[in-house]
């Protein structure tokens, strides 16, 4: 059973410094999503896509981007890294919009 | 938009006694209702859902939650917990027929176990 895997599992990150990354779902899912957790905040939308090749904005996207080129595929890339996106990030599909969720093992991001 | 409220950060507990993870929801348009779990250091895991039909719904773990309508809830229960439920717990809601894409997740309830 594989699901949804992150890469990479943690990473330090100078500011300043470009970052993709990785998440990849082998269900077929239409629908891919990108979360923060932050301490004390839950977890909040950063970025989504509905189906391959469309994407939209959740509710913290400044500093992110996205692209669907593909169904299985869905990379976040930091621009220029800053302090503030040190955050534990979760990869999650679904099989359509406002179906149940599956989210992968998450990617910590320590931003010095 | 929708919001949840999770009423309690943090809920401490005998072993083997009930328990009650409080949610309250807002939303504009008809939502279908979530609560998800997270064990230290892993991801969420799905722990029941509310789509439509029964407003009691069943989910892993012996836990249970309820849908009312009327006070725009969905709190989550179980009837006697374990020390392995130790862990954070989020409720989570998403729109349909309109409204923000993705999940909007409460805060989160930390749940202690207490021997």
């Amino acid at each position: 059973i594989a699901g949804i895997t992150q890469a990479p599992t943690s990473q330090i990150l100078a500011a300043g410094r470009r970052m993709t990354l990785r998440c990849t779902q082998d269900m077929r899912h239409n629908a891919m999503y990108w979360y923060r957790q932050d301490l004390g905040l839950g977890l909040r939308l950063i970025h989504y896509s509905n189906t391959a090749g469309t994407t939209g904005k959740g509710e913290v996207p400044d500093g992110y981007s996205v692209s669907r080129a593909n169904t299985d595929d869905f990379p976040l890339t930091l621009a220029s890294a800053v302090p503030s996106q040190t955050s534990v990030y979760f990869c999650a599909s679904s099989p359509t919009r406002s179906d149940t969720q599956y989210f992968g093992p998450g990617t910590r991001l320590t931003v010095l | 938009a929708q919001s949840v409220t999770q009423l309690d950060s943090q809920v401490p507990v005998f072993e083997e006694a009930p328990v009650e993870l409080r949610c309250n929801y807002s939303s504009s348009v008809s939502v279908y209702l979530f609560w998800y779990v997270q064990y230290p250091n892993q991801g969420l895991q799905l722990l029941l859902k509310y789509l439509s039909g029964s407003t009691l719904v069943k989910g892993i773990n012996g836990f249970e939650a309820e849908f009312n309508k009327s006070q725009t809830s969905f709190h989550l229960r179980k009837p006697s917990v374990h020390i392995s439920d130790t862990a954070e717990y989020f409720c989570a809601v998403s729109a349909w027929g309109g409204g923000a894409d993705g999940l909007t997740f409460g805060k989160g309830t930390h749940l202690i176990i207490q021997p």
